[in-house]
């Protein structure tokens, strides 16, 4: 059974520095990865999806690698803002068609 | 714009009610989903559909239904509401795995249900 762990489970930063969210899943054989953002009380944002033969995406500050061999996904955000404070939440999508979602990480930007 | 339109955000049910959560997206995805959310243990898939009929268990089944009529409209049923069935319930919808392999998924605004 596919099992998705995110790591760290919370994160506090000042205003503008450079973070990365990490994300691992037991099982390889998937055909894709997404990431999401949820604000407090309200529905995923899809942020970026990589297909499994993608290294990387990027979508304008935020950078996903990943690496499927070894079962890992990075998120890279760059030059963080108080405006990016939310839970980010990677899910895996294997050949069964289901997503299956890490636990998040729970971003806090001070400024 | 994409859009995935759960009915209501915030429900209040008494228990032993049948409760009903609609969910309509409008981008022609075959594959339909129901998760909660509760804080400690994630999202946990209820049930999805993969086409209009076609309905597949996910994780934790149990005390809920689904009904999918129309390839637009997924609806999770409650048969009889609990107290343990108090959560964040989202809908969420994308197309078919293919070759050229852009199956994001969207996700409603989510539905808030307090069973009392």
């Amino acid at each position: 059974k596919q099992e998705v762990t995110q790591i760290p489970a919370a994160l506090s930063v000042p205003e503008g520095e450079n973070l990365v969210l990490n994300c691992s899943f037991t099982d390889s054989a998937i055909y894709n990865l997404q990431w999401f953002r949820q604000d407090p009380g309200k529905g995923l944002t899809s942020l970026l999806l990589i297909q499994s033969s993608q290294r990387e995406q990027t979508s304008g500050r935020l950078n996903a690698s990943l690496d499927k061999s070894s079962g890992r996904s990075t998120l890279y955000i760059a030059a963080s803002q108080p405006g990016d404070s939310a839970t980010y939440l990677c899910a895996v999508r294997g050949y069964g068609n289901k997503l299956v979602f890490g636990a998040g990480t729970i971003l806090r930007v001070k400024s | 714009d994409v859009k995935v339109t759960q009915s209501s955000r915030y429900l209040v049910k008494r228990t032993g009610e049948k409760v009903f959560l609609e969910c309509v997206q409008d981008m022609d995805h075959e594959n339909m989903f129901w998760y909660r959310q509760d804080p400690g243990l994630g999202l946990r898939l209820i049930y999805f559909s993969y086409d209009v009929k076609m309905k597949e268990k996910g994780d934790i089944p149990e005390g809920y239904s689904v009904s999918r009529e129309k390839k637009e409209r997924f609806s999770l049923i409650l048969e009889s509401a609990s107290t343990n069935q108090t959560s964040m319930y989202l809908c969420a919808s994308s197309s078919h795995l293919t070759d050229r392999g852009n199956t994001e998924a969207f996700f409603g605004q989510g539905t808030r249900l307090t069973v009392v």
